[in-house]
């Protein structure tokens, strides 16, 4: 089985651009997750999506969005770049069998997104 | 709110020490916790998820415990190998969803 696949995985931008993120998950899996990393905050959550619907949000600005589609691909939108925004954009799915958090997480290899 | 840490950031062994990696963490209404590990510049691999009802899981030479009531895990690396070098970083599943808290992560060194 393929794992998650993340696309582009290099992005160099400039301040005020707006770039979008693709994420593939697992097959069969429902539940795609996304997490910001940076060296000053570490890991951190941003949002996840699940049958198309977004389940939890993160404590991030209004800039930072997200959609799932039918076929549980994700996609994520970051408009008015800013310096900060610069980071490892991860994603992540699971079977999400159960609302709990029971499942297993995959995490593909990272979108890594440049900000000049 | 959930916090999440590890002690200590960075470690470095030499080659077949056995070793343990810290992790606590302050809500102990957790669900699960998971282990991860991340190869420089790279996404993160799963090592092992313990269920909240368990008390520790084995893959290999991995071993992972939990104690929900003191706050803390544990993850135990037999017979390092220069292979094991990564950041290993723990994560609590707190509430409904698929919604991870990170800890800092663990910089290990396996030294020949």
């Amino acid at each position: 089985k393929a794992g998650v696949t993340q696309t582009p995985r290099y992005l160099i931008k400039t301040r005020g651009q707006q770039v979008t993120l693709s994420c593939s998950p697992i097959s069969g899996h429902r539940s795609v997750s996304w997490y910001q990393q940076t060296p000053g905050q570490g890991l951190q959550f941003l949002f996840e999506y699940f049958s198309e619907t977004q389940r939890n949000k993160g404590n991030f600005p209004g800039r930072f969005s997200g959609r799932q589609f039918s076929n549980s691909r994700s996609e994520m939108n970051v408009s008015t770049l800013e310096l900060g925004d610069s980071a490892l954009y991860l994603c992540a799915s699971s079977l999400a069998l159960t609302s709990g958090g029971a499942d297993t997480q995959y995490f593909g290899p990272g979108t890594r997104l440049t900000v000049l | 709110k959930q916090e999440v840490t590890q002690i200590p950031a960075a470690l470095s062994v030499p080659e077949g020490e056995n070793l343990v990696l810290n992790c606590s963490f302050t809500d102990s209404a957790i669900y699960n916790l998971q282990w991860f590990r991340q190869d420089p510049g790279k996404g993160l691999t799963s090592l092992l998820l313990i269920q909240s009802s368990q008390r520790e899981q084995t893959s290999g030479r991995l071993n992972a415990s939990l104690d929900k009531s003191s706050g803390r895990s544990t993850l135990y690396i037999a017979a390092s190998q220069p292979g094991d070098s990564a950041t290993y970083l723990c994560a609590a599943y707190t509430g409904g969803g698929n919604k991870l808290t990170f800890g800092t992560g663990t910089q290990l060194k396996v030294e020949l």
